[in-house]
């Protein structure tokens, strides 16, 4: 099985400032997605940034954006200019390109935005 | 409005009763999926269905079963809930490509 790792449980910002949230996966494959999706206290999914492991251009949606690293499997998400509506937990996930459907998520990321 | 639906939202329910909860989507997705979330272990995948009567086990699928009679549905049935099924379920539905999907407003189920 795939796995995917968030080495920080919990990370926190100052307004209007950038934070780097990290995440590392486990593969064999060459052909994959990668996403960062938000979970703000309503509970909802809600998808921030998709990345397809075959394109060289990082993945931008207005303030986030990721650093992709295939060679290294790692998968940052950066949000600029924080927002106090950024604060939430956030999960970083794989799904192998040919597998239909089977997603892989890692333990998530609390961040905190400081006013 | 394209969403997915989930029911109950909450739920208490006793050791052994069955019980299943119920997932709609109204865009036409053939990708289905059932998650089970718990705190610091993130999202995992129960069971998905790639498509009518086609269904396959996630990395969880002990004490859950599944159906998928209509494209639009994919129930969670729970034959004989137990305390560690207590957690929070999410639905989720995407097209054939995977590369967006779109969540349920989760359950929150506890069996005593």
């Amino acid at each position: 099985a795939q796995t995917v790792t968030q080495s920080q449980p919990e990370m926190s910002v100052q307004e209007a400032e950038t934070v780097t949230l990290s995440c590392t996966y486990d593969t064999s494959e060459s052909d994959y997605y990668l996403f960062w999706y938000k979970q703000p206290p309503s509970r909802q999914m809600i998808l921030v940034i998709r990345q397809e492991a075959y394109k060289q251009q990082n993945a931008t949606e207005n303030r986030f954006s990721v650093n992709f690293q295939k060679a290294a499997k790692s998968f940052s998400l950066k949000i600029s200019d924080s927002q106090l509506g950024d604060a939430a937990m956030y999960f970083c996930a794989y799904r192998y390109a040919n597998t239909g459907n089977q997603f892989y998520f890692g333990t998530g990321t609390s961040l905190t935005v400081i006013p | 409005e394209a969403q997915v639906t989930q029911n109950p939202r909450y739920l208490i329910t006793v050791t052994g009763k069955k019980l299943t909860v119920t997932c709609s989507q109204n865009m036409n997705h053939e990708y289905m999926s059932w998650y089970r979330q718990d705190p610091g272990l993130g999202l995992r995948q129960i069971y998905y269905s790639m498509n009518v009567e086609v269904t396959d086990k996630g990395d969880v699928p002990e004490g859950y079963k599944v159906s998928r009679k209509e494209k639009r549905n994919f129930p969670l049935i729970l034959e004989s809930p137990s305390p560690n099924q207590t957690s929070l379920y999410f639905c989720a539905s995407s097209t054939w490509t995977g590369n967006t999907q779109y969540f349920g407003p989760g359950t929150r189920l506890t069996v005593l």
